[in-house]
């Protein structure tokens, strides 16, 4: 059983689309995140949601929209995509939010830009 | 600026070594987990180190949490060609009074039979 999923797995697009990338976990977890992980592999947290509401919101440029329609999903938006948004971007959930809980990665949706 | 520092940053050896790595920081961590992230996969927590000086084990590997809470390190005995991956340390923080996981850069690491 999958416990984070994501969809899709691989994007590829052109400068200036539009895309959504999905998000679920069946955890029954209470908090989602939004992570972005570049291509020296360095994970940055964009957003955390903690009982839908947003609790983390990174400096991430206002084409990224995370929406999240119930707690066990967290969906990612993205407006005129750009060259530098290719990425590997992952979603997460963790039990609560706050200090030592574990967080469950989903496989990531490797998004290039072209 | 990185929080946390992770060393080295790629390594390569063959089965059956040791090898140690590390993540080092200046500021004093409530806690700080390990992950492994492999290929095409998110990253897969392996522990939690939470009090100063504590040491956990997991079948082969080692992990230490520093006296002064500020470091940690990774000690792998007799390498196996499934330890691959890259391994990831993560740290909670508290910025503008919200908890947040703060991530080194990884250490790459390739264990060839």
């Amino acid at each position: 059983d999958t416990a984070v999923s994501q969809t899709p797995k691989y994007l590829v697009t052109q400068m200036g689309n539009d895309k959504s990338i999905k998000c679920e976990q069946n955890l029954g977890h209470d908090t989602m995140y939004w992570y972005k992980q570049d291509s020296k592999k360095f994970l940055k947290i964009m957003f955390s949601y903690n009982n839908k509401e947003l609790i983390i919101n990174e400096t991430v440029p206002n084409r990224f929209s995370p929406k999240s329609p119930d707690k066990a999903h967290l969906n990612l938006h993205i407006n005129s995509l750009e060259l530098g948004d290719s990425a590997v971007y992952f979603c997460a959930s963790s039990q609560g939010w706050g200090d030592s809980y574990e967080q469950y990665f989903g496989p990531g949706t490797r998004l290039t830009v072209t | 600026t990185q929080l946390l520092e992770q060393s080295p940053q790629f390594l390569s050896i063959q089965e059956g070594e040791n090898l140690t790595v590390y993540c080092n920081s200046s500021s004093v961590f409530s806690s700080l987990q390990w992950y492994r992230q492999e290929p095409g996969e998110g990253p897969v927590l392996l522990v939690t180190v939470v009090t100063g000086g504590e040491v956990k084990k997991l079948k082969r590997l080692t992990f230490q949490f520093g006296d002064a809470r500020k470091d940690s390190s990774l000690h792998i005995t007799a390498a196996q060609p499934g330890d691959t991956g890259l391994y990831l340390c993560a740290a909670d923080v508290i910025m503008d009074s919200n908890y947040q996981l703060i991530w080194g850069a990884g250490t790459k690491l390739i264990i060839k039979p």
